[in-house]
């Protein structure tokens, strides 16, 4: 049974408008959510997180909202930029333990 | 600053050679240690982690062990590797504060089989 889903693994967009990437979860128990970049051959990033207690939080071009009562966040970029192509992965923990990963959405912003 | 460093970056092996990965941070102390596996088109799948010197924790049965024999060193091992241990393999650490458990991963070993 897969906890994280990210349904979508693929997302093209125009360079200059909005990404959104989705994730889902099925453990109630998670309290901790994370987003990380990756590029091709290299380990993953962090980018952005979100506490459970919080429905948004923002980092620069990044925003990530968190619906807990739909067990659902996304991850928003605004605006997006070519460099911002890579696999993007939804990650969940529970009292900052080990984290379970999604499958991976692939993201690629055209020029 | 904190470092990870995990090799070799690639390994090509034949079937039923045995497998050894090698992971060490630098400038943390008892970190959480991981090993992740991601499989062509993937997400990443954990497959051990470490919460201390000589404690390993297994998340899925298979053909793989790690060991931490030291406190930022964390290794991968097979006795004899199979075709479906090819991937990529990740190697990460973080100290959970609070509630944030965000990893520092390293870059990685792509196995490929043979």
């Amino acid at each position: 049974d897969q906890q994280v889903k990210q349904n979508s693994p693929s997302l093209s967009v125009q360079e200059g408008r909005i990404s959104i990437l989705n994730c889902d979860y099925t453990n109630s128990m998670f309290d901790y959510f994370l987003w990380y970049k990756k590029y091709p051959a290299e380990g993953p990033t962090f980018l952005i997180s979100i506490s459970s207690i919080k429905d948004k939080n923002e980092d620069g071009r990044f925003t990530v909202f968190l619906n807990k009562s739909a067990k659902h966040l996304s991850l928003h970029i605004v605006p997006s930029q070519p460099g911002d192509s890579a696999v993007y992965f939804c990650a969940a923990s529970v009292n900052a333990g080990k984290s379970t990963f999604g499958d991976g959405t692939t993201l690629t912003v055209k020029p | 600053s904190q470092t990870i460093h995990q090799w070799p970056a690639t390994l090509v092996q034949p079937v039923g050679s045995p497998l050894s990965l090698e992971c060490t941070v630098e400038g943390t102390s008892n970190p959480n240690l991981y090993w992740y596996r991601q499989a062509a088109g993937r997400g990443l799948q954990l497959l051990f982690y470490s919460v201390g010197i000589g404690q390993i924790s297994s998340e899925v049965p298979q053909n793989l062990s790690a060991s931490r024999p030291q406190d930022r060193q964390f290794i991968l091992s097979s006795k004899k590797l199979l075709l479906s241990d090819s991937g990529f393999y990740l190697c990460a650490w973080n100290v959970p504060t609070g509630q944030d458990s965000s990893a520092f991963f390293g870059q990685g070993t792509r196995l490929t089989v043979v």
